[in-house]
């Protein structure tokens, strides 16, 4: 069973701030890795998978980088706003048999 | 993408009752995916829904508890049975972006928020 870990739990940050969070994941059997954003009372959204070591991508203001040898994967929002607030999710792919999610990190964005 | 249905969206149960949760999907998926989000916990996976085929369970979640139908390939249910203060949780199904598990994301339903008294 993997065990996906996310830190930190919860953040606040002012409008125009720039922020990051972790998520950190077995390296072994590494397949790939999944970013979600999920507002309250709505779905979780895919932000991005990502698969290759040294991967980055970017969706706008937010971006995500990849490092399978050490398990660890970066989530960086520029910029936040308002409606960045929402629980930041990450999920270690299991070989395509089944996702383990880490616990969240909760952002909140004061305007 | 997928476009998902779930239903009901909320609702507060009492202890030793039952609550079916019910997700449709707008086309057909070979895989339906139930999980369990319980307050301050990560999003946990409580089973597969195959159709055809009998649900795939995960450790620490048994077919008693939360049966699962799966009558066709747009369709599915989980019931949480016999209910206690332990069950209230978030349940969402998903289903995979391309039909393919591996390398895609999953699409989510809205969530049931249960809670039980």
């Amino acid at each position: 069973i993997l065990n996906v870990e996310q830190s930190p739990q919860s953040l606040h940050v002012q409008e125009g701030d720039s922020t990051n969070f972790t998520c950190s994941f077995p390296s072994s059997n590494f397949y790939a890795l999944h970013w979600y954003r999920w507002e309250t009372a709505k779905s979780p959204e895919a932000l991005f998978v990502m698969t290759l070591n040294g991967d980055e991508k970017k969706k706008g203001r937010i971006s995500a980088t990849l490092n399978t040898k050490e398990g660890y994967s970066y989530l960086y929002i520029k910029g936040s706003q308002p409606e960045d607030s929402a629980t930041y999710l990450c999920a270690s792919d299991n070989y395509g048999q089944n996702f383990v999610f880490g616990p969240g990190t909760r952002l909140s964005v004061l305007p | 993408s997928a476009v998902i249905s779930q239903k009901p969206s909320r609702d507060i149960c009492q202890r030793g009752t039952s609550l079916t949760i019910q997700c449709q999907v707008d086309s057909q998926v070979t895989m339906m995916f139930w999980y369990r989000q319980q307050p301050g916990q990560s999003l946990t996976l409580i089973a597969t829904a195959n159709q055809g085929s009998e649900a795939t369970y995960e450790s620490g979640f048994v077919i008693d508890k939360f049966p699962i139908s799966r009558p066709n390939l747009t369709f599915s249910t989980l019931t949480v049975s016999n209910m206690s203060p332990e069950d209230s949780s978030i349940y969402l199904c998903s289903v995979p972006a391309e039909g393919a598990i591996s390398n895609q994301p999953q699409h989510f339903g809205d969530g049931t928020r249960l809670s039980i008294l």
